[in-house]
């Protein structure tokens, strides 16, 4: 089977950082993603690695290892709405199946 | 440029009843994703398309479930006879096609809360 295994809570004040971390077993893998979504809404892409490395997007950025079936997302410089869930999902294989994680709800406080 | 939609957003039926959700992908997106939602777990992929083919149904209940992606663009996922446990949020994704980066962005649309009584 599959498995995704990301932390279910973290709480942070604001203007700290946070990191997330995913860990994988899986069949393939040809990359991994991160989503936010707030409460009610629609998964929102944050970014994407296939190679070793990290990738920065303004206040975010995400990280992989292959060799360890490992990545993180870090979280700079938090707000307030910055809460919400983030998955890590991990592509299988190109064009095929994208399998997502339960999620850890972030909760950032004043 | 519009972005996925779905429809209905909110359905409540009850148990054994049947019900279909309509999604309308992102103009030029080639593969299109159903997604089952329960409260506070993961996206669970039901079906992927691939212009109109299917590229992976493997954990669509296909005792009661059914999906079609008529001429590469719009599709219908049927839901017939509805189970208590099928009550979560239906959602719809889109994605440009294979390769580099469009390999990991999926764009999402609102999607369709069920609750089955």
């Amino acid at each position: 089977g599959q498995s995704l295994e990301q932390p279910s809570e973290v709480t942070a004040v604001e203007g700290a950082i946070v990191q997330i971390n995913c860990t994988y077993q899986t069949s393939g893998f040809y990359g991994l993603s991160w989503y936010q979504q707030h409460d009610g809404g629609a998964p929102t892409f944050l970014s994407y690695n296939a190679l070793d490395g990290l990738e920065e997007t303004g206040r975010f950025s995400s990280f992989l290892s292959r060799s360890d079936s490992y990545g993180y997302l870090l979280l700079q410089e938090l707000q307030m709405k910055d809460s919400a869930s983030y998955f890590c999902a991990v592509r299988l294989n190109q064009g095929g199946k994208l399998i997502f994680g339960q999620g850890t709800e972030l909760s950032v406080k004043p | 440029e519009a972005g996925v939609a779905q429809s209905p957003r909110y359905k409540i039926i009850e148990k054994r009843q049947s019900v279909a959700f309509w999604c309308n992908p992102i103009s030029g997106h080639a593969t299109l994703y159903w997604y089952q939602q329960i409260l506070g777990q993961g996206p669970k992929l039901l079906i992927q398309f691939q212009n109109n083919g299917v590229v992976d149904d493997s954990q669509l209940p296909k005792d009661r479930f059914s999906a079609e992606r008529l001429k590469g663009v719009d599709s219908t996922l049927k839901i017939q006879p509805a189970k208590l446990e099928d009550s979560a949020v239906y959602l719809c994704a889109s994605s440009l096609g294979t390769g580099g980066y469009q390999e990991g962005e999926l764009f999402f649309g609102e999607g369709s809360r069920l609750t089955v009584l």
